[in-house]
């Protein structure tokens, strides 16, 4: 699987976007970008997924760019229970191996 | 509602007790997984499991034992903990598709 470059920390204002960048240069054609986050000692909880195409859903939206080197997660109106480890891991879909690779990934600090 | 449950979530034991994690699942999944995360590490994973009677080992499954006689349960065992195994360890299932994972709350264990 590629491996990712994340920030090591970030920071939001409650109520404005927060937007993540993941940095995958040496993804291949059938993998894909996956974000989970994890809020301090609870168990991952998958947020999104993609391919090539931008996708949305209730939680947030997924950047690829064209070149596919590079993603950013986008969540549109950050509260203070965003503020956690927010991970971009870059796998092959559908494998019948299916470990995640969690690197040190991006802390969000939302701040009131 | 769709949840991993793990018992206990918190246990403190000696060098050499044996003692077994729970998991469950109540989503029907086929495959099933088991982390461990320490600072500075990340989550690595244990052992996995594709189905019932199928289990393989992850990344660091020196100490660990598991068993699938049901789909639904995949429990970890220590059949002899050392400190080294002192850790927060996450259980995990996913659909046929792979394509996301749900985890456990977590348990925290403490070997002395």
């Amino acid at each position: 699987d590629a491996k990712t470059t994340q920030p090591p920390s970030m920071d939001c204002a409650e109520g404005r976007a927060a937007n993540l960048p993941c940095n995958h240069s040496t993804i291949s054609g059938n993998e894909y970008v996956y974000w989970y986050r994890q809020i301090h000692s609870q168990g991952p909880q998958y947020i999104i997924h993609g391919l090539k195409n931008n996708e949305t859903n209730e939680m947030a939206s997924l950047i690829i760019t064209e070149d596919r080197k590079s993603s950013t997660l986008i969540l549109p109106h950050a509260t203070l229970r965003d503020t956690a480890v927010y991970y971009c891991i870059v796998r092959v879909s559908h494998t019948g191996y299916s470990t995640l690779t969690f690197g040190k990934g991006t802390m969000l600090l939302v701040s009131p | 509602e769709a949840q991993v449950t793990q018992n206990p979530r918190y246990l403190i034991t000696v060098t050499g007790k044996k003692l077994t994690v729970t998991c469950s699942q109540n989503m029907n999944h086929e495959y099933m997984s088991w982390y461990r995360q320490d600072p500075g590490l990340g989550l690595r994973q244990i052992y996995y499991s594709m189905n019932v009677e199928v289990t393989d080992k992850g990344d660091v499954p020196e100490g660990y034992k598991v068993s699938r006689k049901e789909k639904r349960n995949f429990p970890l065992i220590l059949e002899s903990p050392s400190p080294n195994q002192t850790s927060l360890y996450f259980c995990a299932s996913a659909g046929p598709m792979l394509d996301t994972q749900y985890f456990g709350p977590g348990t925290r264990l403490t070997v002395l």
